[in-house]
């Protein structure tokens, strides 16, 4: 047990279906990540939250749409992707918002867009 | 802006010997902490080390230590004494972002280790 959960392990989806990636972490941190790994691309950060407060938002298109109903639990909707949207989805947490005791991170959602 | 290099695609290593896995950065901050992560077959992101950056000693856990030079930027991984288990691709990650601990990561290096 990693301490971050994710689910899905993997999802296949049309390009119009609807779902939604859940994280869920019990380690008492505070912040939490969604991060994007495609194939032969360095980790992309797409958002961040501290305590429940989205703090950032990279760049990242509304059809990716983030939800921290409270600290233990991390939600990206997902609607209308696109197959270049295929990639594995990492979600983290931290202790501190500074991030600085390092990351504990999920195994990630593999998705692939069809 | 801060950047993170990993300059090496891929390195092998046979069991048993040591292997250096180098990462350069950039960054306008003063105090930061630079991490290295591994990432095995089974995806999950694992914390192998971390270093201060106002700390001179290069930090050390077990076989893996850093080869930390913050005038050059430069923070290389080493790992002593290889094991089948080592393989994996691994992470050099920076934090950036004032308040935020938001890290970037470098393109990664695949580590393979040959018994």
């Amino acid at each position: 047990e990693t301490g971050v959960t994710q689910t899905p392990r993997h999802l296949v989806m049309g390009m119009t279906n609807k779902k939604s990636l859940k994280c869920e972490q019990h380690l008492g941190h505070n912040a939490m990540y969604w991060y994007k790994q495609s194939a032969k691309k360095p980790l992309e950060l797409m958002f961040v939250y501290s305590l429940e407060e989205r703090v950032e938002n990279n760049s990242v298109p509304s059809r990716f749409s983030p939800e921290c109903p409270n600290s233990s639990h991390l939600f990206l909707h997902l609607h209308t992707l696109q197959p270049e949207d295929s990639a594995l989805y990492l979600c983290a947490s931290s202790r501190g918002s500074r991030g600085w005791g390092g990351y504990t991170f999920g195994s990630g959602t593999r998705l692939t867009v069809v | 802006a801060q950047t993170v290099t990993q300059s090496q695609p891929e390195m092998s290593v046979q069991e048993a010997e040591t292997v250096t896995l180098s990462c350069t950065y950039d960054t306008s901050e003063s105090d930061y902490y630079l991490f290295w992560y591994k990432q095995p077959p089974s995806r999950q992101m694992i914390l192998v080390i971390r270093q201060e950056a106002y700390k001179q000693q290069n930090a050390t856990e077990n076989r893996f230590s850093v080869n930390f030079q913050k005038a050059a930027k430069s923070f290389s991984l080493k790992i002593s004494d290889s094991q089948l288990g080592d393989a994996a691709m691994y992470f050099c990650g920076l934090p950036y972002g004032g308040s935020q601990g938001n890290l970037i990561f470098g393109k990664g290096t695949k580590l393979s280790v040959k018994p």
